[in-house]
C-alpha cells in the first residue's frame, strides 16, 4: 500500500498555542489528502478534505478557521490548530490519495495532541 | 445521517478459533467497503476491501458483503494473539466519495 508519514507523533503544548501537523505521502502524488480525529474509544471522524492546490472542504461543525489545512504539493498538507483548547485533545491522523483513488485510505501514523 | 453500525465489543475467542466481525451500513448507495485494524495507540490499517456481494478471501482473512441486507462481515480464521485489535467497518458513499466509519469492534484473542 501507499506510504504516508505524518510528523509529529506526540505533541503537548498549553491552551491558547498554536499547533502544525505535517503529512507526506512519500511513494506517490498526493492529489487529495484527507484528516480525521478519533477521541478515545470513538470511531474516526473526518474533519476536512483537501485537494492540491485548492482550499479544503471542512465537515459539518468543523471551524475552518480553528483548523487551518494547507496542502500546497502533491507530497505535504499541514494542519494548523490554532488557539488550542483542552478539548482539542485527540489523535490526529491523515489519509493520503492518488487518482487512482477507490475508497482504500492509507493512514499516516497519526499525531496524538495534548493540550495542557 | 449515513451510518455504519458495529458492535463494540469486546468480541473473545481463543486462540485458532474463528472470529467472527460484522457490520451494518444505512447508505443504500455505498458502493464499497472496507475493513481496517487498529491498534491502540496506533492509526488504522487496511486488512481488505470488498464491493460485490459474496465472498472475498485473502489468507486467513475472508469477508463478506450481503447489500440486500446491507450486511458486511470479516471473518478470521485461525485467530492469533496478534490479531488482537479494534476492526473498523468502512463503507464509501456513492455520491460523495466519502468514507464513513463504524465505531470499531474490540477483538480479544486469548492464548
Amino acid at each position: 500500500g501507499a506510504v504516508v508519514s505524518q510528523h509529529p507523533s506526540r505533541v503537548i503544548c498549553k491552551s491558547g498555542t498554536s499547533v502544525k501537523i505535517e503529512c507526506r505521502s512519500l511513494d506517490f502524488q498526493a492529489t487529495t489528502m484527507f484528516w480525521y480525529r478519533q477521541f478515545p474509544k470513538q470511531s474516526l471522524m473526518l474533519m476536512a478534505t483537501s485537494n492540491e492546490g485548492s482550499k479544503a472542504t471542512y465537515e459539518q461543525g468543523v471551524e475552518k478557521d480553528k483548523f487551518l489545512i494547507n496542502h500546497a504539493s502533491l507530497t505535504l498538507s499541514t494542519l494548523t490548530v490554532t488557539s488550542a483548547h483542552p478539548e482539542d485533545s485527540s489523535f490526529y491522523i491523515c489519509s493520503a490519495a492518488g487518482l487512482a483513488y477507490t475508497g482504500e485510505l492509507f493512514f499516516g501514523e497519526g499525531s496524538r495532541l495534548t493540550v495542557l | 445521517q449515513k451510518e455504519v453500525e458495529q458492535n463494540s465489543g469486546p468480541l473473545s475467542v481463543p486462540e485458532g478459533a474463528i472470529a467472527s466481525l460484522n457490520c451494518t451500513y444505512s447508505d443504500r448507495g455505498s458502493q464499497s467497503f472496507f475493513w481496517y485494524r487498529q491498534y491502540s495507540g496506533k492509526s488504522p490499517e487496511l486488512i481488505m476491501f470488498i464491493y460485490s456481494n459474496g465472498d472475498k478471501e485473502d489468507g486467513r482473512f475472508t469477508a463478506q458483503l450481503n447489500k440486500a441486507s446491507q450486511y458486511v462481515s470479516l471473518l478470521i480464521r485461525d485467530s492469533q494473539p496478534s490479531d488482537s485489535a479494534t476492526y473498523l467497518c468502512a463503507a464509501l458513499s456513492g455520491g460523495y466519495q466519502k468514507v464513513t466509519f463504524g465505531t470499531g469492534t474490540k477483538l480479544q484473542v486469548i492464548p
